[in-house]
């Protein structure tokens, strides 16, 4: 069965530290979806990434980065220099579009950007 | 392009009662998906449409239900409202796999 599980339930950092959020994920298919989602207080998801399974190759955008390990099942999404603006709910989530194509959620990462 | 909205924004209702939401997606995307966001579950899904056909169901039971419209647009009802569901559901859009997210409608039930 698919699962995603975000160990991390709380995270404070200092404004201009890096910061983790982790990510691991459970699936019998080979071919599926990660993505990350940013939650700010009004409550609105953000659309971070999308990576399939396909595609290891780690990617930056600005001070986001994601790193992305097969052998580990790991969807990991480090924010570099943070910033108080960054401080929301973080989502990884999972879908495997030869199955049931559900989009399935981890219970999310709470981090705070303290000035 | 106008992002997904759902209307109400806020919501207080009374055990029993039943209520309907609704939720308008960007225009051009035919898949439309709600979830309940509640602070002790986390995300889960509740179901999504596509053209009209629930194409998707999570676990929750049958007083959940939703309909799609020939402009796309969504709703969801829940019947006999109980305390445990009061929550934040969001509509999502998409296309592809790239989904976008409403604001919400937080639901209270007293």
């Amino acid at each position: 069965a698919q699962k995603v599980t975000q160990a991390q339930t709380e995270i404070s950092v200092v404004e201009k530290e890096d910061v983790t959020l982790d990510c691991v994920y459970e699936t019998r298919d080979t071919t599926y979806y990660l993505f990350w989602y940013k939650q700010p207080p009004s409550g609105e998801l953000v659309f971070l990434i999308r990576r399939n399974s396909f595609d290891e190759q780690n990617e930056i955008s600005g001070r986001y980065s994601w790193n992305f390990q097969k052998s580990t099942s790991s969807f990991n999404f480090t924010i570099t220099a943070s910033q108080v603006v960054d401080s929301a709910v973080y989502f990884c989530a999972l879908s495997e579009p030869n199955r049931d194509d559900k989009i399935i959620f981890g219970k999310g990462t709470r981090l705070h950007i303290l000035p | 392009k106008a992002g997904v909205t759902q209307t109400p924004r806020y919501l207080i209702k009374t055990r029993g009662q039943q209520v309907t939401l609704s939720c308008s997606p960007i225009s051009g995307h035919r898949s439309v998906s709600w979830y309940q966001q509640t602070p002790g579950q986390g995300l889960q899904f509740l179901f999504e449409y596509f053209s009209e056909t629930q194409r998707n169901k999570g676990n929750f039971p049958g007083r959940f239900s939703g309909r799609q419209f020939s402009n796309s647009r969504s709703e969801m009802n829940v019947s006999t409202l109980e305390l445990g569901d009061s929550a934040l559901y969001l509509c999502a859009s998409r296309i592809s796999y790239e989904q976008y997210f409403g604001p919400g409608t937080r639901l209270t039930v007293t």
